[in-house]
């Protein structure tokens, strides 16, 4: 069972540069979550999904933009890269509301 | 808007000590309490929930937690610890009524040293 796979592992753009970050998971859960960790700060939501055509934004969504045209995948794409995006962002997926968060490996983000 | 404290940045333990992470939360309705844990270069793994059942929580590897609404505190604890359980661990809460939206503490770095 791959849980929740998320690629690439790692990433470095110019600024200015587009790129989606890929999110699949195999587990059938309505809920997926986007999350950027940086040192000192825990993770912080940037857009999360209750289901498919269902997306809202979280504490931090500027510069970044989600769709979910499918159950399994929760793509986040970044449209013009910025210094500031440098962090390593986490999928997450649950079953329902307010369970088990399962989340993915992580994708290390550099932009210079 | 909900919050969570954790009080502690870098915690240091002998092999064999106690145990205690703290986490305090602000919430304006009653929350969901997680604790995970991160090893490094690896994503986040449940160690235990509260769900507002049992106030005594216990998770994987040992560890537990404990409810106190009148302290919103919802420290993580283990009695021994061990080489292994050292990472990085994040309290996070979830309202009630909320699509799975966690909000995390910054982490706590566990060392644990012979």
């Amino acid at each position: 069972n791959a849980g929740v796979t998320q690629t690439p592992k790692f990433q470095v753009l110019k600024t200015g540069q587009s790129m989606t970050l890929q999110c699949a998971q195999d587990m059938n859960h309505e809920y997926m979550s986007w999350y950027r960790q940086d040192p000192g700060m825990g993770l912080r939501l940037i857009h999360y999904s209750v289901g498919a055509g269902i997306t809202d934004q979280g504490e931090v969504p500027n510069g970044y933009n989600v769709s979910r045209s499918t159950t399994e995948d929760f793509p986040l794409r970044l449209l013009s890269a910025a210094p500031s995006q440098t962090s390593v962002y986490f999928c997450a997926s649950s079953r329902q509301m307010n369970t088990e968060a399962f989340f993915g490996q992580g994708t290390r983000l550099t932009v210079v | 808007a909900q919050s969570v404290t954790q009080l502690g940045s870098h915690v240091s333990v002998s092999e064999g000590a106690l145990v205690l992470l703290r986490c305090n939360y602000s919430s304006s309705v009653p929350p969901y309490l997680f604790w995970y844990v991160q090893y490094p270069n690896q994503g986040l793994q449940l160690l235990l929930k509260y769900t507002s059942a049992a106030t005594l929580v216990k998770g994987i590897n040992g560890f537990e937690a404990e409810f106190k609404k009148s302290e919103t505190s919802f420290h993580l604890t283990k009695p021994s610890a061990h080489m292994s359980d050292a990472a990085e661990y994040f309290c996070a809460v979830s309202e009630k009524g909320t699509a799975s939206k966690l909000t995390f503490g910054t982490g706590t770095r566990l060392q644990v040293t012979l």
